[in-house]
């Protein structure tokens, strides 16, 4: 139990354009999704919280017109990075809180490379 | 200001010998600690974790310990395996919700 899924694995976009990744919770409901980058050899940096039907808590220097989150439902939350640059290429993680018996612990989500040209 | 704190970038270890990762924290309101487990290109995995009321929690061949005074955690695992290589990560948080991560150990548990 407690599987998150990304999709897609991986993407490579050119230099200006969007790209959309989801973070689904498979086999419970997410109270609450949370959106990760790692950067190489770097720790994983929270970006931004959500809970499904509200607005997204961004972390402090996450631009949130840049990397706009969608909560939908409980098992599916979307990031969109919007008019990606190089400087945006990075690991994006996304973790789901919820799980029967496991209290806050987050479960994440294999992760997303995104590779902007 | 890293909060959380992995001072070992890696580790090397022996099969069946006791792996231990360290982890020190600043923040004194954190009260819920977890380690995690990663593979390159791939989500972390929960491990363990520990609320800031116990010393320690036990788990097959995981134990997680809190030395709340030294504000300093340890993962030890024994025996390690092969399977165990790979890179932990500690984490902290407050009330449960925000996890600050270390910067993470990489464990290398060799024949």
């Amino acid at each position: 139990g407690a599987v998150v899924s990304q999709h897609p694995s991986w993407v490579i976009c050119k230099s200006g354009t969007s790209v959309k990744i989801e973070c689904r919770s498979l086999d419970f409901q997410a109270t609450t999704m949370f959106w990760y980058r790692q950067f190489p050899k770097q720790s994983l940096m929270l970006m931004a919280t959500s809970n499904e039907g509200s607005k997204a808590t961004y972390e402090q220097g996450v631009e949130k017109d840049k990397f706009l989150i969608n909560h939908a439902s409980l098992t599916l939350s979307t990031l969109t990075v919007t008019s990606a640059h190089p400087e945006d290429s990075s690991f994006y993680i996304c973790s789901a809180t919820g799980a029967s018996g496991s209290g806050d612990t987050q479960y994440f989500g294999p992760g997303t490379r995104l590779t902007v040209l | 200001d890293q909060q959380v704190k992995q001072n070992s970038p890696s580790l090397s270890v022996q099969e069946g010998r006791i792996s231990i990762l360290n982890c020190d924290y600043t923040n004194s309101m954190f009260d819920y600690f977890l380690w995690y487990k990663k593979y390159p290109a791939e989500g972390p995995t929960f491990l363990i974790s520990i609320s800031s009321i116990k010393d320690k929690n036990e788990d097959g061949r995981f134990t997680v310990f809190l030395n709340k005074s030294a504000k300093h955690l340890s993962l030890h695992i024994v025996p390690s395996q092969p399977g165990d290589s790979a890179v932990y990560f500690c984490a902290a948080s407050e009330g449960a919700v925000k996890l600050i991560f270390g910067t993470g150990t990489r464990l290398q548990v060799f024949p």
